[in-house]
């Protein structure tokens, strides 16, 4: 079966501290591996697509890496903007459709 | 490019109630789809429609039913609404397939 598990469910971090967010997916044919930030009250918010184990991409504080098993969301000296929940998706070529994980919360302190 | 828009933007519905939740897009996408979210239960696909012209079940289909009435436009709408349908919905596009969706603003529905 299709699963996508995130951890941990929240995270609170101090302005600077730097740290990671993990994304474990077990599907069959592999599509795509996505991240999205939603703040609260909005729709999610399309960052990375990852296609292939090794692959990064990086977008201000935010890296993305990808395994054939996780994906890991690294975060480096974060800033109070950065606070949002962070959700990654695992497209399936199969059914043609993106299997969410519950996604984790990040509060990000001055 | 406005992207994916959704109406209304909030809805307080009575039990047995019917309503339609509209959702349109602008970047000439082919595929969309209705999610629903939840407290602890993430993002749940109600409905999606691979191309126009067609429209299948996702995971939590029952008490809804989906209109693809172009490739714009793609509708959600609640028969006789219920309070475990009091939820937040997103409806999605994508060009094709299990690409990255965008999604839209959402439409937070209350079922008393």
């Amino acid at each position: 079966e299709d699963q996508v598990t995130q951890s941990p469910e929240a995270l609170r971090l101090q302005e600077g501290e730097s740290s990671s967010l993990n994304c474990s997916y077990t599907v069959s044919g592999l599509r795509g591996l996505f991240w999205y930030r939603q703040d609260p009250g909005k729709g999610p918010e399309f960052l990375f697509t990852l296609y292939s184990a090794g692959e990064e991409k990086e977008k201000e504080r935010l890296k993305a890496t990808l395994t054939k098993k996780e994906s890991f969301l690294h975060i480096t000296a974060p800033k109070p903007e950065d606070s949002a929940t962070y959700l990654c998706a695992a497209g399936s070529s199969n059914t043609g459709k993106l299997i969410f994980g519950q996604g984790t919360t990040l509060q990000v302190k001055p | 490019n406005a992207g994916v828009t959704q109406t209304p933007k909030f809805q307080v519905l009575k039990t047995g109630q019917s309503m339609t939740l509209q959702c349109a897009q602008d970047m000439n996408h082919n595929s969309m789809y209705w999610y629903r979210q939840d407290p602890g239960m993430g993002l749940r696909l109600i409905y999606y429609s691979a191309s126009e012209g067609t429209t299948d079940k996702g995971e939590v289909p029952n008490g809804y039913n989906v209109s693809r009435l172009n490739k714009r436009e793609f509708s959600l709408r609640l028969e006789s609404a219920a309070p475990s349908q009091t939820s937040v919905y997103f409806c999605a596009s994508t060009i094709i397939g299990a690409n990255e969706q965008f999604f839209g603003p959402g439409t937070r529905l209350t079922v008393l």
